[in-house]
């Protein structure tokens, strides 16, 4: 089955404790990317891959790394997370850019 | 840079009738997607439909529909004998999906 994969679904962690999110799909995508979804805000891209060891910064980057060694796997690195990266995060990958994307489940992160 | 405006936080529809959801954006670019997406109370987003900047009729896809005006950059996505299962929150974004609206959360009433 097709299918963008994140682990894990919920997670509280305290502020300053390093933390990954996985992410992985099974599509052979070229085009990967990381968001985050805040009430009223809708979804705001973070970071983005466009093939293996290419990635970008989006529109808040601030507070988070990835990388993207393999193709399938592209991890959401928060170094010293804060309160204020609470949110809902959501991992997409698509054919290429400009095709429609998959998303995962989300991942619901609070930081205390 | 693009930017998506979806003005409606909040629409209702009677079961069965149909109802159109606002989407305009703001782009340099010649060619260009859109994308409409559905976040369901359960969180996944769910593709919907899309509409290429060159696409010379509005995308269609079951139940779904887009009233595209390149003109006044808008793309409004029209649902047809709405159901219970379409309450949701529909997002609408360009291209691979850098730019998302804030969305417009839509109820079903029966």
């Amino acid at each position: 089955e097709a299918q963008v994969t994140q682990n894990p679904r919920y997670l509280i962690t305290v502020t300053g404790k390093k933390l990954t999110v996985t992410c992985s799909q099974n599509m052979n995508h070229e085009y990967m990317s990381w968001y985050r979804q805040d009430p009223g805000l809708g979804l705001r891209q973070i970071y983005y891959s466009m093939n293996v060891e290419v990635t970008d910064k989006g529109d808040v980057p601030e507070g988070y790394k990835v990388s993207r060694k393999e193709k399938r796997n592209f991890p959401l690195i928060l170094e010293s997370p804060s309160p204020n990266q609470t949110s809902l995060y959501f991992c997409a990958s698509s054919l290429y850019g400009d095709t429609e994307a998959f998303f995962g489940q989300g991942t619901r992160l609070t930081v205390v | 840079a693009q930017k998506i405006t979806q003005t409606q936080p909040g629409m209702f529809v009677q079961e069965k009738e149909a109802v159109t959801l606002d989407c305009t954006y703001d782009t340099s670019d010649q060619s260009y997607g859109l994308f409409w997406y559905k976040q369901p109370s359960s969180g996944e987003m769910i593709f919907l439909i899309y509409q290429g900047s060159y696409d010379e009729q509005n995308a269609t896809e079951g139940r779904y529909s887009l009233n595209f005006q390149k003109a006044r950059k808008s793309t409004n996505l029209v649902i047809s004998a709405s159901q219970l299962g379409d309450s949701a929150m529909y997002f609408c974004a360009m291209r691979e999906g850098t730019r998302f609206g804030a969305g417009t959360r839509l109820t079903v009433k029966p």
